[in-house]
């Protein structure tokens, strides 16, 4: 069974630019939810989507924002891109809304220049 | 709002030896805890979990402990192996909210 593909493993951008990343989650699984990794932060809750609805966001500005796809598959978008938005970003997958046991991708290491 | 909090960046510990990483957390109200272990260059992939029902969960070389008066949970593993060696991270839910994870614990086992 394939696990959570986060595309594309690493981006460069610059300022002011935007970014969209994608997660495609385990077979079966219906929940995606997307975590920012920053030295010294931890894991920081962006938002959890399940059947294409967002059910859960944390406390970021509006400049970040997902989807879901009737496929599972989720994206996320971040528009005027700041240099601290440069972080891995993590995607996670679960059979239901914030399931017990989350599975996640490798993420997606962006650098904002 | 720091809800679950990882005193401890780092952490050394000798081959052999047992490890105990701790986290702390305000919420009462999460009724389940759970331990990841992440590698560089790679995702969080769990490892074991707890819930507010229980006190103790054991799983081979590794056993979670919840104290909810203090509210405090640790995560014990021995004997520790170099394999051992990454960053783990804590986190915490109530019911179907999100998982609130901790900023973290760097573990080196040293041969």
């Amino acid at each position: 069974k394939a696990g959570v593909t986060q595309t594309p493993r690493y981006l460069i951008k610059t300022r002011g630019q935007q970014v969209t990343l994608s997660c495609s989650p385990i077979s079966g699984h219906r929940s995606v939810s997307w975590y920012q990794q920053t030295p010294g932060q931890g894991l920081q809750f962006l938002f959890e989507y399940f059947s294409e609805t967002q059910r859960n966001k944390g406390n970021f500005p509006g400049r970040f924002s997902g989807r879901q796809f009737s496929n599972s598959r989720s994206e996320m978008n971040v528009s005027t891109l700041e240099l601290g938005d440069s972080a891995l970003y993590l995607c996670a997958s679960s059979m239901t809304v914030a399931g017990t046991e989350a599975f996640f991708g490798q993420g997606t290491r962006l650098t904002v220049v | 709002d720091q809800q679950v909090k990882q005193n401890s960046p780092s952490l050394s510990v000798q081959e052999g030896r047992i490890s105990i990483l701790n986290c702390d957390y305000t919420n009462s109200m999460f009724d389940y805890f759970l331990w990841y272990k992440k590698y560089p260059a790679e995702g969080p992939t769990f490892l074991i979990s707890i819930s507010s029902i229980k006190d103790k969960n054991e799983d081979g070389r590794f056993t979670v402990f919840l104290n909810k008066s203090a509210k405090h949970l640790s995560l014990h593993i021995v004997p520790s192996q170099p394999g051992d060696s990454a960053v783990y991270f804590c986190a915490a839910k109530r019911g179907a909210q999100k998982l609130v994870f901790g900023q973290g614990t760097r573990l080196t086992i040293n041969p």
